[in-house]
């Protein structure tokens, strides 16, 4: 059971705009950053997001990250087939001494 | 170009002990904090310690707490996972990966990983 939790799959076609939820409490990403990764198949992760919604360099702008309390969304506008992977989500989690805590990941299909 | 290179990885039984490396190249090291991630077989990322630029923050997750040891030698560019009294949910890719400033915060760039087996 992971700390942070997303839905478990995701689909849409080429060109739609999907996203991807990512919902926790009050002491992880209701009071600190929340970061997305991609992880494509036998691959490392790679960031996405970090802060909330800053894009680091080389990652396209259909990818935005939002959040809203204890709970945030990464957007893909214009979905694209080599979009398909597994996204998670991350934050700090600031109870007992603090420690890192990621969402149990959301498999994307491009149909 | 950031690079981080695990190694240490490998065949171990119950109970034992197990040291990880990471050596780092690319950056500044000593400016950055630094964190260990694993990923059981089929499984999702779960973050397993992280270490501020001077050892002065050191954070652990609930499952490894009291077995596990983080640290770094700024002087080498290296970061290390002491393993102690492994189980078989231990099994999984280690990741070295670098925080985005000095302080705890979360990844940013990722190793490939290094693999760790807990089997009699």
């Amino acid at each position: 059971q992971s700390v942070l939790t997303q839905p478990p799959s995701a689909s849409g076609t080429p060109g739609q705009r999907v996203t991807i939820s990512c919902s926790g409490s009050s002491s992880n990403i209701g009071s600190n950053y929340v970061y997305w990764y991609q992880q494509l198949p036998g691959t490392a992760p790679k960031l996405l997001i970090y802060r909330n919604n800053q894009r680091p360099s080389g990652v396209p702008d259909r990818f935005s990250g939002s959040k809203s309390g204890t709970s945030a969304s990464l957007a893909i506008s214009g979905l694209r087939s080599e979009d398909e992977a597994d996204y998670y989500c991350a934050a700090w989690d600031d109870s007992l001494s603090g420690a890192g805590v990621f969402g149990g990941g959301t498999k994307l299909t491009v149909l | 170009e950031v690079q981080l290179v695990e190694s240490g990885g490998g065949l171990v039984q119950p109970g034992r002990s197990l040291r990880l490396s990471c050596a780092a190249s690319g950056f500044t090291f000593d400016d950055y904090a630094m964190h260990w991630v694993r990923q059981a077989p089929g499984k999702g990322l779960e973050w397993v310690s992280g270490i501020s630029w001077n050892s002065g923050s050191i954070g652990y997750a609930d499952s490894v707490k009291g077995r596990f040891t983080i640290s770094r030698d700024n002087a080498k560019n290296s970061l290390y996972l002491q393993m102690n009294s492994l189980r078989a949910e231990d099994t999984a890719l280690y990741y070295c990966a670098k925080d985005t400033h000095d302080s705890l915060e979360l990844p940013v760039d990722w190793g490939q990983g290094t693999l760790v087996t807990v089997s009699s």
